[in-house]
């Protein structure tokens, strides 16, 4: 059964940077060739997408975080790992990791995402 | 970016009643060469992730119940939730996938009446 965690320091400083890793069991994350996602939640409000990677290495990231995100992964580890530079208290969220949930022939590049990690709180404060 | 949105914010429904959610997206998802609209649904219970319910705008996950079905096209589209049951409280979501940057309703909240 295809299972996700995400982990990381629950509590960043301003300006610093937020580093969080996805752990993913049930599938191999760099040969599935499914997608690999981070979505975020501020506590109370929606969903907002943070960026994609895909098997072949490369990345898509939301334009209004795009100088900020770095999405990476490694095979060795079965991982995903987000870091985001320069973080403020608009930062504070609980950041989901998530697979590209389309299976077989008709996906598009992009597609639903299941299923999701539980998710980490990450609050950012001095 | 498309942006969608989610019709009412709340609604209370009483159990076994229809529960009825819109999501209209600011641009077409529909991709006419496949006939496919970009659309994904999501139910989202207190502290836990979104679960997805429906893709394709219209085609069920496997394991959700009957009674959850997605409906519309182009710009338009339908959350319904047939015969509320107590375990349907949750806020609902719905998706774009037809171009990047990937968006998000702001989500619609049930609640039992």
């Amino acid at each position: 059964q295809l299972q996700l965690q995400e982990s990381g320091p629950g509590l960043v400083e301003p300006s610093e940077t937020l580093s969080l890793t996805c752990t993913v069991s049930g599938d191999s994350i760099g040969s599935s060739g499914h997608p690999w996602g981070w979505i975020r939640q501020p506590p109370g409000k929606g969903l907002e997408w943070i960026g994609t990677m895909f098997y072949s290495g490369s990345t898509h990231y939301n334009p209004s975080l795009k100088s900020r995100v770095t999405i990476s992964m490694d095979t060795s580890k079965n991982q995903l790992s987000l870091n985001l530079t320069s973080v403020t208290v608009a930062d504070t969220a609980v950041y989901f990791c998530a697979r590209d949930g389309c299976d077989g022939s008709g996906c598009s590049q992009y597609n639903w995402f299941d299923p999701w990690g539980p998710g980490a709180l990450v609050t950012v404060s001095s | 970016d498309i942006v969608m949105t989610q019709s009412p914010d709340s609604l209370a429904v009483s159990l076994g009643e229809r529960a009825t959610i819109n999501c209209k997206s600011s641009q077409s998802v529909l991709y006419t060469s496949s006939s496919k609209n970009y659309l994904a649904w999501y139910q989202q219970k207190p502290r836990q992730p979104p679960k997805l319910l429906i893709y394709w705008a219209s085609t069920r996950e496997a394991g959700v119940p009957e009674r959850f079905s997605g409906s519309g096209s182009g710009t338009d589209f339908t959350l319904t939730i047939n015969s509320l049951q107590a375990e349907d409280v949750a806020v609902y979501y719905c998706q774009q996938y037809y171009n990047t940057p990937l968006t998000f309703g702001g989500g619609t909240k049930v609640e039992i009446k």
